[in-house]
């Protein structure tokens, strides 16, 4: 049973564009909602978090919002480049942080 | 400062052979945990280590082992390889599991595992 379910597997858009992954979970126990970027070869990289406490967080071009009710959040890439292409994935924790649950991924392509 | 290191980089095998992937955290983390990536997915939970002991465990089977060394580094065994073990190994450290933000998980650059 697939505890975070992301969504869609694969994204392109034009640079400048505003892409958006979503993400949904059942176990209303997770309280650390984080997203990775990953790109070929290397290992995911924590991009920005999110708690249940907050609806939206920013760093930089980086955006979560986060619908508790709903159990789902989202990332929003702004003013997307070329080298934000890369492979990105959601994540969900309880607040003992032993055990990480990852959906399954969205290839992002930013065309030039 | 040195991000999480693992060892090697990659690395090729026979089936029925057994494996030993390294992984150096974070100067001052003491919690390592470790994931299976296999291509296209996302990575898939194993173990975490926090303080010599078991923190976590993931659903794999028991040809899966690991230990944290009192440096806090870390190793993960695995016997019996299968082919379907074929995978991207990832190492993740942090500061304090239980500790709020201090629980974020750092990844290291993994270990290409190819069991033929």
């Amino acid at each position: 049973q697939q505890q975070v379910k992301q969504s869609p597997q694969s994204l392109i858009v034009q640079k400048g564009g505003i892409p958006i992954i979503n993400c949904a979970y059942e176990n209303t126990a997770f309280d650390y909602f984080p997203w990775y970027q990953q790109f070929p070869g290397k290992g995911p990289a924590l991009l920005i978090a999110i708690r249940p406490d907050v609806s939206e967080k920013k760093e930089g071009r980086f955006t979560i919002s986060f619908n508790k009710s709903a159990k789902q959040f989202s990332l929003h890439i702004m003013d997307s480049q070329p080298g934000d292409s890369a492979t990105y994935f959601c994540a969900a924790s309880k607040h003992n942080f032993n055990k990480f649950y990852f959906g399954s991924g969205t290839k992002l392509n930013v065309k030039p | 400062d040195a991000g999480v290191t693992q060892s090697p980089t990659h690395l090729i095998k026979t089936r029925g052979q057994h494996v030993t992937l390294r992984c150096s955290p974070i100067s001052g983390h003491k919690s390592v945990s470790w994931y299976q990536q296999v291509l296209g997915q996302g990575p898939q939970f194993i173990f975490q280590y926090y303080e010599k002991e078991e923190r976590g465990r993931g659903n794999f089977p028991d040809r899966f082992s690991a230990r944290q060394f009192p440096n806090y580094s870390s190793e993960l065994n695995v016997n019996a390889l299968l082919l379907g073990d074929s995978a991207l190994y990832l190492c993740a450290s942090s500061l304090d599991p239980e500790g709020g933000l201090a629980g974020e998980q750092y990844f290291g650059p993994g270990t290409r595992l190819t069991v033929t």
